[in-house]
């Protein structure tokens, strides 16, 4: 079974913090995406990865940067957080081929104070 | 740009059939996904289709036609555990997904 592990499920920080969120994927997959899910928004795309030391952006980059210096890891970081970015962020990965479906962490809700 | 369409809200009876519809628009088409997510767990993969037609997969089966942008998720025999939000995505370039903002099922009895 694919296993997806996002390193926090609750976690509180203030207004100008520096986040680390961290997920780390045990199947080998080539493809890795970090989420934010909102009420009435739907799961919304920030980042995603189809190899080490690479990047995309995805719908909502803004506030966000990300770093995959290993396979198996992919680390999303609030450069300096703000209250609009509370919120469900789930991790997720995926073999290359783009059939292939999606396997998502349990989420870390992040609540900006 | 991209635009999914599905219904907020549903509500069936347990041991009834309920079909989940999306629309999409999107600037390209490599496929359509359907995810449960049980509240407040994360969502689990349910179906892919990319060509036309019905693809059955137990109680659940779900439709595509790409003429339309239209796709459907049908449910058959609910049961209580299906109580669930519903979540249609396209796959509009090599990899990434775009999510509709999900239909939330509720089943009674």
């Amino acid at each position: 079974d694919v296993k997806v592990t996002q390193s926090s499920r609750y976690l509180v920080k203030r207004t100008g913090e520096k986040v680390f969120l961290e997920c780390v994927q045990d199947m080998d997959h080539e493809n890795m995406f970090w989420y934010r899910q909102d009420p009435g928004l739907g799961l919304r795309l920030i980042y995603f990865s189809y190899d080490v030391k690479m990047k995309e952006k995805g719908d909502i980059p803004e506030g966000y940067s990300v770093s995959r210096e290993k396979k198996e890891r992919f680390s999303l970081i609030l450069e300096s957080a703000s209250t609009n970015q509370t919120s469900m962020y789930l991790c997720a990965s995926s073999l290359h081929d783009r059939d292939q479906p999606q396997h998502f962490g349990d989420g870390t809700r992040l609540s900006i104070l | 740009g991209q635009n999914i369409d599905q219904p907020t809200e549903m509500t069936a009876t347990e041991g009834a059939i309920v079909q989940i519809n999306c629309t999409y628009q999107t600037s390209g088409f490599n496929g359509l996904f359907w995810y449960q997510q049980h509240a407040g767990e994360a969502p689990t993969f349910l179906s892919y289709n990319v060509l036309d037609g019905l693809e059955e997969k137990g109680r659940f089966s779900s439709f595509l036609s790409r003429s339309k942008g239209y796709s459907y998720l049908l449910l058959k025999e609910l049961q209580m555990k299906d109580s669930a939000s519903y979540l249609c995505a396209v796959v509009p370039g090599a990899n990434n997904l775009f999510f509709g903002t999900g239909t939330r099922l509720t089943v009674i009895p």
